[in-house]
């Protein structure tokens, strides 16, 4: 079992749809959940980081996390063709010391 | 401006010709990690550094080295290359381990 799954997609999503993308991880200790956009060729940025259960919202992107189910998930509300690229989940153990990556889930977001 | 610099961006070399791809933040930051990206396989960890002095392996190691003498700089070794080694590579570095990451630009490396 890999230590943080993602679906690889492509998810395919009309403009102005809400894409959801998830993400399930081993680690029942994690403590730190990241959502990172990278396009082609790029380098990843981040768009998101939650530690708490719940949700969080900034802007079209919420980020949603249960420890106790052991998932994150992304929400993108009104998608625009920009917003197509491939979305990496990332998780620190709870040893604190290591941050891994899921494999992305690529969306396309079509006009 | 804050920034993760990787040099060179692009580089195509020989199967066992030593060569070190350089990697510095100007952001004071403690944690700093190299992976490797191939597709399907998303970003995989070589190796990371929680401080000066301190590095320890990721998830994929072997025919890699680095070093951390100074906070600023964590070159990547490859001593002998080899064609599995031709790969998409990323610097990162971070206040500590579970802040934001800042990446490099990305090395793409070619091993013929």
């Amino acid at each position: 079992q890999k230590e943080v799954e993602q679906n690889s997609g492509p998810l395919s999503v009309p403009e102005g749809a809400i894409a959801s993308l998830n993400c399930t991880y081993s680690d029942r200790g994690s403590q730190s959940f990241f959502w990172y956009r990278q396009y082609s060729g790029k380098s990843p940025e981040l768009i998101m980081s939650i530690y708490s259960n719940g949700d969080k919202e900034d802007g079209r992107f919420t980020a949603q996390l249960n420890k106790a189910s052991q998932y994150v998930s992304l929400l993108i509300r009104d998608s625009q063709p920009s917003d197509s690229a491939t979305y990496l989940c990332a998780v620190v153990g709870a040893a604190g010391n290591k941050l891994t990556f899921g494999g992305g889930t690529r969306v396309l977001v079509k006009p | 401006e804050a920034q993760v610099t990787q040099n060179p961006r692009y580089l195509i070399t020989v199967t066992g010709k030593k060569l070190t791809v350089t990697c510095s933040q100007n952001m004071n930051h403690e944690y700093m990690s190299w992976y490797r990206q191939d597709p399907g396989l998303g970003l995989r960890q070589i190796y990371y550094s929680m401080n000066v002095e301190v590095t320890d392996k990721g998830d994929v190691p072997e025919g890699y080295k680095v070093s951390r003498k100074e906070k600023r700089n964590f070159p990547l070794i490859l001593e002998s290359p080899s064609p599995n080694q031709t790969s998409l590579y990323f610097c990162a570095s971070s206040r500590r381990v579970g802040d934001i990451q800042y990446f490099g630009a990305g090395t793409r490396l070619s091993v013929l």
